[in-house]
């Protein structure tokens, strides 16, 4: 069945630096945009990074821009987020989300069952 | 870019129907075919519920309904239910790479 599995969550200093792994499964992972969401405790969702489903392009939220790089491997069906110079508002539930389009652009279609990322000292 | 503005609270009782409304601007929510509505039960990952505004995702009951008027988009729960208490997000895109959510709405069903 369609599946998207996270990993690499956990607890980490500020400044330092997390990568976020994402395996997708049944469906053609190349044919569809990707995204990160995150959720800060108790709080709504963010949106986070976009990928396109060739990786020719990437866009990020404000918040991240400059700290935070999306990418994709084809090959082996999965999308990743390196997280660097966190801070501890970067706390959160961090889902891994296939678009229904190739751009990214359509709807947040498949959610998988997201990894936490707490940033402290 | 600011988030869309939902109400934080909505409530209503068993077999009513309820509203809660997004907000953006021109240049998201009112320019957009593409709002789509997010259900999320408490420590779950979010549901797509309805796309395109109006169009009801795979096997969502159709109690559930979506409208657009100018910058403001809704969501329609009809015939109130002890399960659709949960949060609601509303979704769209703002121009080229840009994603938006609504700050959530939390239902009780009383």
């Amino acid at each position: 069945q369609v599946q998207l599995v996270e990993s690499g969550g956990g607890v980490v200093q500020p400044g330092r630096s997390l990568r976020l792994s994402c395996a997708a499964s049944g469906f053609t992972f190349s044919s569809y945009g990707m995204h990160w969401v995150r959720q800060a405790p108790g709080k709504g969702l963010e949106w986070v990074a976009m990928i396109w489903f060739d990786g020719s392009n990437k866009y990020y939220a404000d918040s991240v821009k400059g700290r935070f790089t999306i990418s994709r491997d084809n090959s082996k069906n999965t999308v990743y987020l390196q997280m660097n110079s966190l801070r501890v508002d970067d706390t959160a539930v961090y889902y891994c989300v296939r678009d229904q389009g190739q751009w990214g652009d359509r709807r947040l279609a498949i959610w998988g069952q997201g990894t936490l990322v707490t940033v402290s000292s | 870019q600011s988030a869309l503005t939902q109400p934080a609270s909505v409530s209503g009782s068993p077999g009513q129907s309820i509203t809660i409304s997004c907000t953006g601007t021109s240049n998201d929510v009112g320019s957009s075919n593409l709002v789509s509505w997010y259900q999320q039960y408490s420590g779950k990952a979010p549901k797509l519920m309805i796309y395109e505004v109006t169009k009801r995702a795979s096997g969502v009951s159709n109690r559930f309904s979506g409208s657009k008027s100018g910058n403001t988009a809704s969501l329609t729960i009809s015939g109130l239910q002890a399960d659709d208490e949960a949060d609601y997000y509303c979704y769209s895109n703002g121009g080229v790479g840009v994603f938006l959510f609504g700050g959530g709405t939390k239902l009780t069903v009383l």
